[in-house]
This record gives structure tokens, sequence and C-alpha cells, in this order.
């Protein structure tokens, strides 16, 4: 079954950066794009961005433009989200989901907690 | 603020028909499928409707969404203790180039 494995938690201080990983099974990798989405407690979601693992390309929120990077390798079906220059205010729960298309996100990892704190 | 309007709460006994609303405009809702998700605390959202009215499998046919203008709804009957939980509805913005979330509806099944 499809399925998508998120690296654990983590902890960072201001100013750091932090790399979440998200690895898919169950399907063709190259096939479908991964969007981002993180959700602070108690919060609604907000999107993130999108990576096209075929190619590459990505899509970032304007919010995130010059903070977020997403990036694949194809080898091990994984993809990252890297967020630098981190403030409390990032403290949330990251997932990575899987677009299929005007079908939606029909597949998320199970979230990735990152805690700023000085 | 979200882009699309939501209801915080609504509520309802076993057995009833419940309705949550999603208020957009014209570069989300009006020209751009809406979604449904629905996210229990701790876990990852999942996908109730897509393209506005469609479910995936697996997806009961208790749970119906629809959309008219720049509002969408989605409709539970028959509603169970297990409905429980928070709702999302999102539409593609055109003038954002990004999804629009709704702020979510926490529902509950008194």
């Amino acid at each position: 079954q499809v399925q998508l494995v998120q690296s654990g938690a983590e902890v960072k201080k201001p100013g750091a950066s932090v790399k979440v990983s998200c690895k898919a099974s169950g399907y063709t990798f190259n096939s479908y794009e991964i969007n981002w989405v993180r959700q602070a407690t108690g919060q609604g979601l907000e999107w993130m961005g999108w990576m096209n693992p075929n190619s590459g390309n990505t899509g970032y929120a304007q919010r995130f433009q010059g903070r977020v990077v997403m990036t694949r390798n194809i080898t091990i079906s994984t993809a990252y989200m890297e967020l630098n220059s981190l403030t409390s205010e990032d403290t949330a729960v990251y997932f990575c989901a899987r677009l299929a298309g005007d079908s939606g996100w029909t597949a998320w990892g199970q979230g990735t907690l990152v805690t700023v704190s000085s | 603020q979200s882009v699309l309007t939501q209801p915080p709460s609504a509520s309802g006994t076993p057995g009833q028909r419940v309705t949550i609303s999603c208020s957009g405009g014209s570069s989300n809702i009006e020209s751009n499928y809406v979604y449904w998700y629905r996210q229990f605390p701790g876990t990852a959202p999942k996908l109730l409707i897509y393209m506005n009215s469609q479910r995936p499998s697996g997806v009961p046919d208790r749970f119906s969404g629809s959309k008219s203008g720049t509002s969408a709804s989605l409709a539970i009957s028959g509603l169970r203790s297990e409905d429980e939980g928070d709702y999302y509805c999102v539409a593609w913005d055109d003038s954002l180039s990004a999804p629009a979330f709704g702020g979510g509806t926490e529902l509950t099944v008194l």
C-alpha cells in the first residue's frame, strides 16, 4: 500500500536549519508531486510548497521563498524539505503529502514535529 | 486569518445530518475544485472529498460534498461518534498561486 514515512522529531535553536525526510513506498515515486504542509499546535494547515520528483522542479509558497528548499533522492524514493533561519514561529508539525493531480492529497506522512527553542 | 471561511465548530447527535460550510471567492472556490480533509488529534489529515463531490474509495457514502458559486459544503449523514474530528476545506487560489485553506471546523458528536 502507499506509504509515506517521515523522519523523527527535531529540536533546533533559533537561526538553525532543519531537514525533514519523507520516504515513499508502494507506488512509483517519480509519478506524483510531493507537497509539504505544516501545522502549528492547535492551528490550521499551511501549505509550504511542492516538488516534482521526476524533474526536481519546485514551487514554494511566497512566505517561505528564500528560506525553504525541497529536494529528492530518486534512488531511495525520498523527498526532503529543508527550512533555514528557524524562529520559534516555525515550531510545528511538518507533513509531506502525495498529490494525485485533481484527486488531491491522497497519502500523507505521519508528520514530523520540529521544535525551535533556545 | 484563513482565506476560506469555515465555522470553528459544529455538532450533532448520533444519526443526525450535519453540514459544514466553506466560503471563499472567485479566485478559489468559484473557479477551482474543492477538497475536504478530516484530521483526528495527533494524526495526519485524510482525504474525504475531492473535485467538489467525489469520494475516494473507502470513504462511506454518508459523506457528501457540494459546491455552488463561491461556497462549498460537506454533509455528513447518519452521524457517528467516530466522525468527531477537525474538518478542513481546501481549494487552489489563482491569486495566491497556492492552495487556500479553511481554518477548520471541529465536529463534536453529542
